[in-house]
């Protein structure tokens, strides 16, 4: 069984530019998050997905940042635009939700290291 | 808010000994989920074990057992037998059950463990 992907793995830009990441969960989960990992921290959830409704974006800066899971599936992230204190690595993860068990467990992706210059 | 704490920064064991990692937790909830996951320098996120708050037998997964006392508010991950691929940063993470199964992840700022041959 396929684990969680994302893409890109790293990206480098410069301040002011528009970065988006990809990720595709767990065929079958119905629960995707996004978390931000700074250096030497543990990841802080940006955005959770039921579906394709966003049930809790309580910590994810608006002004800049944008998320979306049209289809609920596979989502996007995106920055516009970013700044140099966005450089840090974007887990993606999802879990089976509302079925199956265990249902709270996540299943992480491998990350995209953002490197803002 | 629920917080979590990990007091050590950093340990190192000689293979094949035995590891203990801390972790602490703040909450007014009776039940609740507490994981460890671990991230080794590839950076993909891995569950190690999950505990949940009701059950009062400790949880363990092979060489990986925890000790559990919620009244303490205690979460710890001994590991036996450490192998050379147990080095990686360890994260303790509690999750407060949510009516679908699903909620966030409230991380510690992980102990990175070096196991020496």
């Amino acid at each position: 069984e396929a684990g969680v992907v994302q893409s890109p793995r790293y990206k480098i830009i410069e301040k002011k530019q528009p970065v988006a990441f990809w990720c595709n969960p767990i065929s079958g989960h119905n629960t995707l998050y996004w978390y931000l990992q700074n250096l030497g921290q543990g990841p802080e959830l940006l955005i959770r997905y039921e579906n394709e409704e966003a049930v809790d974006d309580s910590q994810l800066p608006k002004d800049r940042f944008s998320a979306e899971r049209l289809k609920g599936v596979d989502s996007t992230l995106k920055i516009q635009p970013a700044e140099l204190g966005d450089s840090a690595v974007y887990l993606c993860a999802s879990s089976l939700g509302q079925s199956g068990a265990p249902r709270e467990t996540q299943y992480f992706g491998p990350g995209t290291r953002l490197l803002v210059l | 808010a629920q917080t979590v704490t990990q007091s050590q920064p950093e340990m190192s064991v000689q293979e094949a000994e035995t590891v203990t990692l801390s972790c602490t937790y703040d909450t007014s909830e009776n039940n609740y989920y507490l994981f460890w996951y671990k991230q080794p320098p590839s950076r993909q996120m891995i569950l190690v074990i999950r505990q949940e708050a009701y059950k009062q037998q400790n949880a363990t997964e092979n060489r990986f057992s925890v000790n559990f006392q919620k009244a303490a508010k205690s979460f710890s991950l001994k590991i036996s037998d450490s192998q050379l691929g147990d080095t990686a940063m360890y994260f303790c993470a509690f999750m407060k059950p949510h009516q679908t199964g699903a909620n966030n992840l409230f991380f510690g700022t992980g102990t990175r463990l070096t196991v020496i041959p």
